[in-house]
Formats: structure tokens, sequence, C-alpha cells
């Protein structure tokens, strides 16, 4: 059964450091998604990207976050400065088109020293 | 709003139980329902799902109830088994397309006794 695949599986950095996320999602799907998951609190909406365009953004996703998909089957999320409050973990998810249904990915642990 | 809450909190239950999880929701453009469920260090899988326009339906062991006039839904899990123990997150969105982002609940922890 297809699946979204995320690398890596846990990532540790330094404040202030770059970090890119990478996702696959499922071939001919769509949609495509972040959320993130800070420990033990709920899932929450970073992004949703459709047609080489961001579609809609929470009020998470500041001027420090950024998407791509840069070669028709990564989606990558990019870090550009990171805090110490990134350190989460991050879900790509894709969904197909007519589809309610999202898919996701098994995270990326990001730990922000 | 866009607020979707879950209750219990966390539910213990023994096996071969019935585990019932409640959630609300707040913002009656939703037309979207899942159940996801998490194991430890992996992603939100779906679980089942519902739109508004059925009061309830069922998949196997797990159903979902739903009521528009109340704005809650609920998922019940018959005949618990230790294998269901997990995270289970109530979710709505509004519709299918691009900007169907799903608003998650809290979640709760599930622990089925053998």
């Amino acid at each position: 059964e297809p699946e979204v695949t995320q690398t890596p599986s846990h990532q540790v950095t330094q404040m202030g450091q770059e970090v890119i996320l990478r996702c696959v999602p499922i071939s001919n799907h769509l949609y495509f998604y972040w959320y993130r998951q800070i420990l033990g609190q709920k899932v929450e909406f970073l992004v949703s990207f459709y047609n080489n365009e961001i579609s809609e953004k929470s009020e998470i996703f500041d001027d420090q976050f950024s998407v791509e998909r840069p070669d028709g089957s990564n989606f990558t999320l990019k870090i550009r400065s990171t805090k110490l409050e990134d350190s989460a973990m991050y879900f790509c998810a894709s969904k197909g088109r007519g589809s309610d249904t999202q898919y996701f990915g098994p995270g990326t642990r990001l730990t922000v020293l | 709003q866009q607020q979707v809450k879950q209750s219990p909190q966390s539910l213990i239950v023994q096996k071969g139980g019935i585990s019932i999880i409640n959630c609300a929701y707040e913002n009656t453009a939703f037309d979207y329902f899942p159940w996801y469920q998490q194991f430890p260090g992996k992603g939100p899988a779906l679980l089942i799902a519902i739109r508004p326009d059925v009061s309830e339906k069922k998949e196997g062991r797990f159903t979902i109830s739903f009521n528009k006039s109340a704005k809650q839904f609920s998922l019940h899990i018959m005949d618990s088994q230790p294998g269901d123990s997990a995270t289970y997150f109530c979710a709505a969105s509004t519709g299918a397309g691009a900007n169907s982002k799903l608003t998650f609940g809290k979640g709760i922890t599930l622990s089925v006794r053998p």
C-alpha cells in the first residue's frame, strides 16, 4: 500500500541553524500538508500546498518557514533559523483529488538545542 | 471558532469492553469528521470518518455516531483489545480540496487492560 515517507526520522540542530525536513508524498496525490505536534500536545496545521503554491498557512508558519516541491516527488519544509520552541514532531500529509482523506507520514522529530 | 474539543482526556478500559470517546466542535462549516489513531513514534493514521449527512457509520469494531444539532460526534470501540491502546484524535475540516486543513482535538490516550 502506498505511504508517505519522511526523512530524517530525527534531526538534532543548534538554535539559529537552518533545517530542511523532507517528505515523499503518495504518488498521484495533489494536495500536500505540513503539521507539527509538540510533545504531549495536539497536532497543529502549518501549511497546505497545491499546484506549486501555498494554499493556506497558519499563524505558526511565519517568515522563518518555507515549503517547496523541488522535483515533482519531494515536498520539503525549511526552517531558516531554528528556535528552541520549534522542537516538535513534524508530519507531512498528502491527499488525492476528490478525496477527504489525508495520509500522514511517520514524522520527523526535530530537536533544537 | 475553529476549536475541536475531546473528552475524556484519558481512558482505561478492560479487554472486551466498550471504549467511548467524545468530540465537540464549534464551526458549523465543518463537514468532514475523521478519527485518527496514533501509536507512539508513528504518524496519525485514519481510523474512520463521517460526513454530516449520516448519523452513524460502522466499520468493524469501530463506530462513529454524529449529532449535527448538538455539534458532537463520538467514537465507539466495541470489544476493545490491548492492541487498541493508542492515542485517538478527532478532527474536522471543511470539505475536499486544497484548503481542507484538519483541525485536531487534543487527543486521548486509551489503555486497554488485558
